[in-house]
């Protein structure tokens, strides 16, 4: 089945730096990669996502990168906020109706 | 649509008792997900549903553990006799399921067992 690691597992950065969080995925027949956003507490709330067929994706200060060939997958998030620190979770699925797989998360903090 | 709704949002219960948890996903969903949430695990895929059939089970820790979907509004997850490592907030998901991907999470519920 599919496998799904993430890296790094907790995350430091200071308020305006960027923030990069990395997924690799193991099976090459996946191709729709969310990345959900989970505040303590709360529920994992999806903040952005990409399908195999685009390269890059991006919403504001989020933006998502995607590497078929290497099945690798990353999240950058620029200026970052206080309000951004949350844990962070990647995906991988195959198909509509198939189950998602979630890498381990990325506890971000930022530092004001 | 109020999202996806679980019950109870928490429950305490002495070990060897039956819990039992549930969900009505986003109506018109046609997949349904159970996920388990530790510390020390992150989330893991207990079990999941399309079109109210168990697809693939293989995330169930134990024959303790039982999951059912009765119908597409209503799912049920079952832990008997409850013991206290089972204790972790237990998230149900529902997605589309044909021609879309996104899964929305429902609030969770904090389960105890003492």
């Amino acid at each position: 089945g599919e496998n799904v690691e993430q890296h790094p597992s907790t995350l430091s950065v200071q308020e305006g730096d960027s923030a990069v969080i990395k997924c690799t995925y193991s099976d090459s027949a996946s191709n729709y990669f969310p990345w959900y956003k989970q505040e303590l507490g709360k529920r994992p709330q999806l903040i952005i996502d990409i399908r195999s067929n685009v390269g890059e994706k991006k919403d504001q200060r989020i933006a998502v990168t995607l590497n078929k060939t290497a099945k690798h997958f990353s999240l950058h998030i620029t200026e970052t906020q206080p309000e951004d620190s949350a844990v962070y979770f990647c995906a991988a699925i195959k198909a509509a109706g198939n189950k998602l797989t979630f890498g381990g998360g990325t506890r971000v903090l930022v530092k004001p | 649509d109020a999202g996806v709704i679980q019950s109870p949002r928490h429950e305490v219960t002495e070990m060897g008792q039956e819990v039992t948890l549930r969900c009505k996903p986003i109506s018109g969903h046609n997949s349904l997900f159970w996920y388990r949430q530790t510390m020390m695990r992150g989330l893991e895929l207990l079990i999941y549903f399309n079109n109210n059939v168990p697809i693939d089970d293989s995330g169930m820790p134990e024959d303790r553990f039982s999951a059912k979907m009765p119908n597409a509004s209503f799912s049920t997850l079952k832990i008997q006799p409850s013991e206290p490592r089972d204790s972790a907030v237990y998230f149900c998901a529902s997605s589309p399921g044909t021609g879309a991907y996104e899964a929305f999470f429902g609030q969770g519920t904090r389960l105890t067992v003492v």
